[in-house]
């Protein structure tokens, strides 16, 4: 079964530190997500890309955040200078383009934790 | 007002009961509805999709829209230990392609 592969799994730094978390989407999905999960609390929207561009943001995804789809495959978000509350488990989500009968459903991959020092 | 609001339980049944999650959201506008299921630690896994008002199965599982009233709902039926887990509701509104999700209901099923 196709799947979504995030690296790392888990990633310690510094605060300040910049970090990239990186993404494989299932090959023929079209729209690439990332969402955060702070521990004990609910996942959360971050950003969505859709043709080699932002298509939508939340009010979390500031100046320090950025997306890349450096290349065919990969799919990344960058943080510049890593916070304390940044501390989460990232994930990254793709889907296809939705069906007659409904909306495109979402497939999320296994997580990368950051752990902000 | 949030977007999404579940009973944000604990909720504890035993073995091969019935377990009803509840789900209500803000904008009417909402055309999608999923329910995730997550295990401690791990990432969301889709159980269901639902995009018309009533019910719909699959398996153990039933999905409830109510569209007029912005409720939805997930009945697991004959309750494993192996359900035991939380669950998200995730609404997509309309004009828009991401998720909104709320804060899951954990379910612990009893054996």
């Amino acid at each position: 079964e196709p799947e979504v592969t995030q690296t790392p799994s888990h990633q310690v730094t510094q605060m300040g530190q910049e970090v990239i978390l990186r993404c494989v989407p299932i090959s023929n999905h079209l729209y690439f997500y990332w969402y955060r999960q702070i521990l004990g609390q609910k996942v959360e929207f971050l950003v969505s890309f859709y043709n080699n561009e932002i298509s939508e943001k939340s009010e979390i995804f500031d100046d320090q955040f950025s997306v890349e789809r450096p290349d065919g495959s990969n799919f990344t978000l960058k943080i510049r200078s890593t916070k304390l509350e940044d501390s989460a488990m990232y994930f990254c989500a793709s889907s296809g383009i939705g069906t007659p009968s409904g909306a495109n459903v979402l497939t999320f991959g296994a997580g990368s934790r950051l752990t902000v020092l | 007002q949030k977007e999404v609001e579940q009973n944000s339980g604990p909720l504890s049944v035993p073995e091969g009961a019935i377990a009803s999650l509840n789900c209500t959201y803000s904008d009417r506008g909402s055309q999608s509805f999923f329910w995730y299921r997550q295990y401690s630690g791990k990432s969301p896994e889709l159980i269901m999709s639902i995009y018309s008002n009533g019910d719909k199965e699959d398996g153990r599982f039933t999905a409830q829209l109510n569209k007029a009233s912005q409720y939805v709902s997930l009945l697991i039926r004959d309750s494993q230990p192996s359900d035991s887990a939380t669950y998200l509701c995730a609404v997509k509104r309309a004009k828009a392609n991401n998720l909104f999700f709320g804060t899951g209901t954990r379910l612990t099923v009893i054996p």
